[in-house]
C-alpha cells in the first residue's frame, strides 16, 4: 500500500522560508508523479504544483501565482519529495498535503495526512 | 472563484440520493479525466471514484459518476450520516498546465 508522509511545517515569519518533506513507500518512486497541494484554513483545495519523474522527463509545474516562490524536488534514492517554499506570506498559511499521482489517469490517488504551515509575526 | 464550478452545499434524508456537479471547459473536463475527492471532517482528502465509475479498494458503489462534454456529476445514493464531508471534483486543465478543483460541496445528511 502506498504511504505518504509529510514534514516540516511550522511557524515562520512573513518573508521567511520553509522546506516541506515528504516520505514515499509502497511502489517505485523512481516511477511516482507527485504533487503538493494546499489549503488554507477554512478554505477549499487549492494545487500548489507537480513534479513528474525524471523518466517522464522531470518536469515541474507550478500554480501561477505561486511561480518564482516555491519549488518542488525530489531525492529518488530517498524516496522523497520536497517542496521549497521562499519568501512566505500570511496567505501561504495552511495545511500542506503531499500527493502520490496515478497516472494514467492522473488522479491524486494517495495523500498524506498534511503538515500546517503558520505565517506569522 | 474556481475554474471548476460546484454547488456549495446539497443536502438530503438519509437513505436520500444527492447529486453534485461540477462544470468545466474543454480545456479540463472536456479533454481530461475527472476526480472526485472526500474530505471527512478532521481528515485528508482522499481519492473517492474517477473517470468510469472507478472506485479505490473500500469506496462503496453507492457513489457513481458521469460525464458529458464540459460537466460531470456525482451521484450518492443511499445517504448515511457518515457520508457528511466536503466533495471536490479535479482534472488537469491543458491551457493553464494546472490542476485544477472545484470550490467543493458540503453534503449535510
Amino acid at each position: 500500500e502506498v504511504q505518504v508522509v509529510e514534514s516540516g511545517g511550522g511557524l515562520v515569519k512573513p518573508g521567511g522560508s520553509l522546506r516541506l518533506s515528504c516520505e514515499v513507500s509502497g511502489l517505485t518512486f523512481s516511477d511516482a508523479w507527485m504533487t503538493w497541494v494546499r489549503q488554507a484554513p477554512g478554505k477549499g483545495l487549492q494545487w500548489v504544483g507537480r513534479m513528474l519523474s525524471y523518466r517522464g522527463g522531470g518536469t515541474r509545474h507550478y500554480a501561477t501565482p505561486l511561480k518564482g516562490r516555491f519549488t518542488i524536488s525530489r531525492d529518488d534514492p530517498k524516496n522523497m519529495v520536497y517542496l521549497q517554499m521562499n519568501s512566505l506570506q500570511t496567505e501561504d498559511t495552511g495545511v500542506y498535503y503531499c500527493v502520490w499521482i496515478n497516472t494514467p489517469p492522473h488522479n491524486l490517488a494517495r495523500w498524506g495526512r498534511g503538515t500546517l504551515v503558520t505565517v506569522s509575526s | 472563484q474556481s475554474v471548476l464550478t460546484q454547488p456549495p452545499s446539497v443536502s438530503a434524508a438519509p437513505g436520500q440520493r444527492v447529486t453534485i456537479s461540477c462544470s468545466g471547459s474543454n480545456s479540463n473536463i472536456g479533454n481530461s479525466y475527472v476526480s472526485w475527492y472526500q474530505q471527512l471532517p478532521g481528515s485528508a482528502p482522499r481519492l473517492l471514484i474517477y473517470d468510469n465509475n472507478n472506485r479505490p479498494s473500500g469506496i462503496p458503489d453507492r457513489f457513481s459518476v458521469s460525464k458529458s462534454g464540459t460537466s460531470a456529476t456525482l451521484g450518492i445514493t443511499g445517504l448515511q450520516t457518515g457520508d457528511e464531508a466536503d466533495y471536490y471534483c479535479g482534472a488537469w486543465d491543458s491551457s493553464l498546465n494546472s490542476y485544477v478543483f472545484g470550490i467543493g460541496t458540503k453534503v449535510t445528511v
